[in-house]
């Protein structure tokens, strides 16, 4: 069965902190995904990965970096946290586009990140 | 730019009162158009993927179709379990490395007893 794990449920930082969250898939696919949910914004594209070592920015990277040093985590970092990256942050992750058929993105349970 | 629009933002239906949820996208060469369900303070989980104008899915109570300009999720029948936010994202041709999404805000389905 799919599985993505995201290391916290709930998360409570102060402003200007450095900030890691994990995501760790076990179905052995290329591609990872971090993005935000907002309400009336819909899900947004952070930053990708489709390979180890390989990352690209998505729709809005400002205040973010990411890290996939093996190909099973994909971690995203904030490096000094503010108030509005106050948000639900949601990890997915794909097969490859063309390879074995439909490029289904699977979403981990997702972290809900408050910055105080 | 991928655009997804759905309608409505919100929907509260009867038991057993059938209903439609829609889905407007303009994408440069469509990859596929994705169906996920959201339940509150939880990730998205995958529905159902549509590739070509005319393909129909099904599970349950739901049948998700495509046409070239929008896609349709029918609930029939539905039970109040079937409440959550359903979301609408397509791939589209021209996104770059790996299979980026563009998502739309969602319908927030309420079904009542």
């Amino acid at each position: 069965d799919v599985k993505v794990t995201q290391s916290s449920r709930y998360l409570v930082k102060r402003t200007g902190e450095k900030v890691f969250l994990e995501c760790v898939q076990d179905m052995d696919h290329e591609n990872m995904f971090w993005y935000r949910q907002d309400p009336g914004l819909g899900l947004r594209l952070i930053y990708f990965s489709y390979d180890v070592k390989m990352k690209e920015k998505g729709d809005i990277p400002e205040g973010y970096s990411v890290s996939r040093e093996k190909k099973e985590r994909f971690s995203l970092i904030l490096e000094s946290a503010s108030t509005n990256q106050t948000s639900m942050y949601l990890c997915a992750s794909s097969t490859p586009t063309g390879k074995r058929g439909p490029p289904t993105q699977f979403f981990g349970p997702g972290t809900r990140l408050t910055v105080l | 730019e991928d655009q997804v629009t759905q309608s409505p933002e919100a929907l509260r239906l009867q038991e057993g009162e059938s209903s439609s949820l829609n889905c407007s996208y303009t994408v440069s060469g469509l990859r596929g158009l994705f169906w996920y369900r959201q339940d509150p303070g939880k990730g998205p989980e995958f529905l159902f993927t549509l590739y070509s104008a005319g393909e129909e899915k099904e599970k349950e109570r739901l049948k998700a179709t495509l046409t070239k300009k929008e896609s349709f999720l029918h609930i029939t029948a539905p039970k109040p379990e079937d409440s959550a936010t359903y979301l609408c994202a397509v791939q589209g041709g021209l996104t770059g490395g790996g299979n980026k999404l563009t998502f739309g805000t969602g319908t927030q389905l309420k079904v009542e007893l």
